[in-house]
């Protein structure tokens, strides 16, 4: 069975600054990865998705990667602002619109 | 163009009632998917409709229900329900239903309360 896992839960930063979100995967065979976002008490936001085939995707300030042979991504976001706070999830597909969810990253910038 | 919507936002059942979701994909979207989410679980995957079919479906038990109109809007039923029903649930669409290269857009959820 799929598991997803995320680390850290948690992240503090200051605004300004460079930060990476980690994201493992135990099974390769993978259609997808996406990256999302969730603010409290609402929806997902998708960000980003690498397909099986690509090594990384970018969108403005946001760039995520995928090694598909080690089962990693990690979603790398530049200049971070307080706007960014929110929890960040990876998801990888492994059927038809079938997500496996990690439990996500809460970060927190600091003004 | 109007994003994927959700009714009603929340809900307040008893154990043992039945309970309705609904779920309205974007415009021109022909696939839905539903996911329940949890503090402790997380987010699950319950069931996929695709034109009417439903091609996938998480391991969760026969209560839960789903299925799909022709206009694509699709609701999803729980039966007898349980205090651990009580959940966030969300529902996605996607426009053609491929696999590798759809983004899913997500409503913004149904609160169920379970007492």
């Amino acid at each position: 069975k799929q598991e997803v896992t995320q680390i850290p839960a948690a992240l503090s930063v200051p605004e300004g600054e460079n930060l990476v979100l980690n994201c493992s995967f135990t099974d390769s065979a993978i259609y997808n990865l996406q990256w999302f976002r969730q603010d409290p008490g609402k929806g997902l936001t998708s960000l980003l998705l690498i397909q099986s085939s690509q090594r990384e995707q970018t969108s403005g300030r946001l760039n995520a990667s995928l090694d598909k042979s080690s089962g990693r991504s990690t979603l790398y976001i530049a200049a971070s602002q307080p706007g960014d706070s929110a929890t960040y999830l990876c998801a990888v597909s492994t059927g038809a619109n079938n997500l496996f969810f990690g439990t996500g990253t809460r970060l927190t910038v600091i003004p | 163009k109007a994003g994927v919507t959700q009714t009603p936002r929340y809900l307040i059942k008893t154990r043992g009632q039945q309970v309705t979701l609904s779920c309205s994909p974007i415009s021109g979207h022909r696939s839905v998917s539903w996911y329940q989410q949890t503090p402790g679980q997380g987010l699950q995957f319950l069931f996929e409709y695709f034109s009417e079919t439903q091609r996938n479906k998480g391991n969760f038990p026969g209560r839960f229900s789903g299925r799909q109109f022709s206009n694509s809007r699709s609701e999803m039923n729980v039966s007898t329900l349980e205090l651990g029903d009580s959940a966030l649930y969300l529902c996605a669409s996607s426009s053609q239903g491929q696999v590798s290269t759809d983004t899913q857009y997500f409503g913004p959820g149904t609160r169920l309360t379970v007492l």
